[in-house]
């Protein structure tokens, strides 16, 4: 069983549609989750970042974490063509500088205008 | 977001040559340097963790010998991938972190494409 379970999609939606993508871990003792988009062809960049269970919005992304279930989810809401991209998921136990991200297989999504 | 600059972005090589690949945080210093390799359609798959001034810890299964990693000052590290064959083309992703803005967060290079031919 991988540590980071991620459904590749592809997703594909229509302008304006409220996107959900989400991952599951195993690992109990992971405390910091992000998210990262990466267009083709170039490197991750990070999105969202959330500090142990909660949520955490940003603009129209809201990032929530359920660490009771071990479920984390990337909410985009009135979505974009712009926001057609493969969505990572990465986890760690320790966010300093030895730690180690752990990513999901990342969903391909595509906002169809 | 802090800036770091991979180069080259693309590159095309014979078997049994040597890739150099650069990465360089160009506003932090970065303590920290991370090396993933993604194939087509995967997820970042770590391969080694640089620390300045010492030597790498390599991910299980990841051949040190052939996957050469320097990372001699705060602003580069360079990945040389020894005596390429085609099982080696792949995207190559460096990451750093160091202390931006009070935080620790990594910062990603826009990745290599290598192809051996």
């Amino acid at each position: 069983q991988k540590e980071v379970e991620q459904d590749p999609g592809p997703l594909s939606v229509p302008e304006g549609a409220i996107v959900s993508l989400n991952c599951t871990y195993s690992n109990s003792a992971f405390q910091y989750f992000m998210w990262y988009r990466q267009y083709s062809r170039k490197g991750p960049e990070l999105l969202m970042y959330t500090y142990s269970s909660g949520n955490k919005e940003d603009g129209r992304f809201t990032a929530q974490v359920d660490k009771s279930s071990k479920y984390i989810s990337l909410f985009i809401r009135d979505s974009q063509p712009s926001d057609s991209a493969t969505y990572l998921c990465a986890m760690t136990t320790v966010y300093n500088q030895g730690g180690k991200l752990i990513f999901g297989q990342g969903t391909e999504l595509s906002v169809k205008p | 977001g802090a800036v770091v600059s991979q180069h080259p972005s693309r590159v095309i090589c014979k078997s049994g040559t040597s890739v150099k690949i650069e990465c360089r945080s160009l506003d932090f210093q970065a303590t920290t340097m991370f090396w993933y390799r993604q194939f087509p359609k995967q997820s970042l798959m770590l391969m080694a963790t640089s620390n300045e001034g010492s030597k790498a810890t390599y991910e299980q299964g990841v051949e040190k010998d052939k996957f050469l990693i320097n990372h001699a000052s705060l602003t580069l590290s360079t990945l040389t991938v020894t005596s390429a064959h085609p099982e080696d083309s792949s995207f190559y992703i460096c990451s750093a972190r160091g202390l931006v803005g009070g935080g620790t967060e990594a910062f990603f290079g826009q990745g290599t494409r290598l192809t051996v031919v």
